[in-house]
């Protein structure tokens, strides 16, 4: 069974702090996406890596996937309120099947 | 809106009864997924669909849980039997491929509780 751990699980942190978080499998995904989920709502695609040690950047958000594609990252620079989500990884396990992480309940204090 | 929709967004049920819940697609996307998400965790996938065949059904907790798309848009998720671990939000995605881009689009979900 493929599995995605996140950490950490819960973070609270106050506005203009930065915080990296953490997608850790013992098993190689082909791609490997971050989604941010507000309460009510389903997932909102963030982004896509797909090449071993891939770096992305989206404003304030820098996506690194690991060398080996089985674990990734996702730091947040100078976070604000409207950061606070549920940030999930997900992989691809097979073709265009998806095995989503624990997930990391970010909370930012103004 | 041109987003997915799920209905009903909210079902109380009694245990052992049968529910369905619906996904409507974005018009087009040929991928369809459903998804379940217990309080506090990540979506768990339980189903693929490309067109009207499900792809990938493996993970599918028992036959209970069963899925139709029987014309390739709109599909609907079965469930008999329902047990009282079954109350989760139920998602559905339905998915675009441009380029080496995957994307998955989700709706809200169905919230469904087993009394």
């Amino acid at each position: 069974t493929q599995l995605l751990e996140q950490s950490p699980q819960f973070l609270s942190i106050q506005e203009g702090e930065n915080l990296t978080v953490y997608c850790n499998s013992s098993s190689v995904f082909s791609s490997l996406q971050w989604y941010r989920q507000e309460p009510g709502e389903g997932p909102v695609l963030l982004v896509t890596v797909v090449t071993g040690g891939e770096v992305k950047k989206l404003k304030r958000l820098t996506f690194q996937f690991g060398d080996a594609r089985k674990d990734s990252s996702l730091h947040i620079t100078a976070a604000q309120p409207g950061d606070t989500g549920l940030y999930l990884c997900a992989g691809e396990a097979g073709t265009y099947k998806y095995i989503f992480g624990t997930g990391t309940r970010l909370k930012v204090l103004a | 809106g041109a987003g997915v929709s799920q209905t009903p967004s909210n079902k109380v049920t009694e245990k052992g009864k049968y529910v369905e819940l619906r996904c409507d697609p974005i018009s087009g996307h040929t991928a369809l997924y459903w998804y379940r998400q217990s309080l506090g965790q990540g979506p768990e996938f339980l189903i693929y669909f490309q067109g009207t065949g499900a792809a990938d059904d493996s993970g599918l907790p028992n036959d209970r849980f069963f899925a139709v798309r029987p014309e390739g848009s709109v599909s609907t998720l079965k469930i008999q039997r329902t047990e009282r671990g079954d109350s989760a939000v139920y998602l559905c995605a339905s998915r675009q491929t441009s380029g080496t881009t995957d994307t998955q689009y989700f709706g809200p979900g169905t919230r469904l509780t087993v009394l």
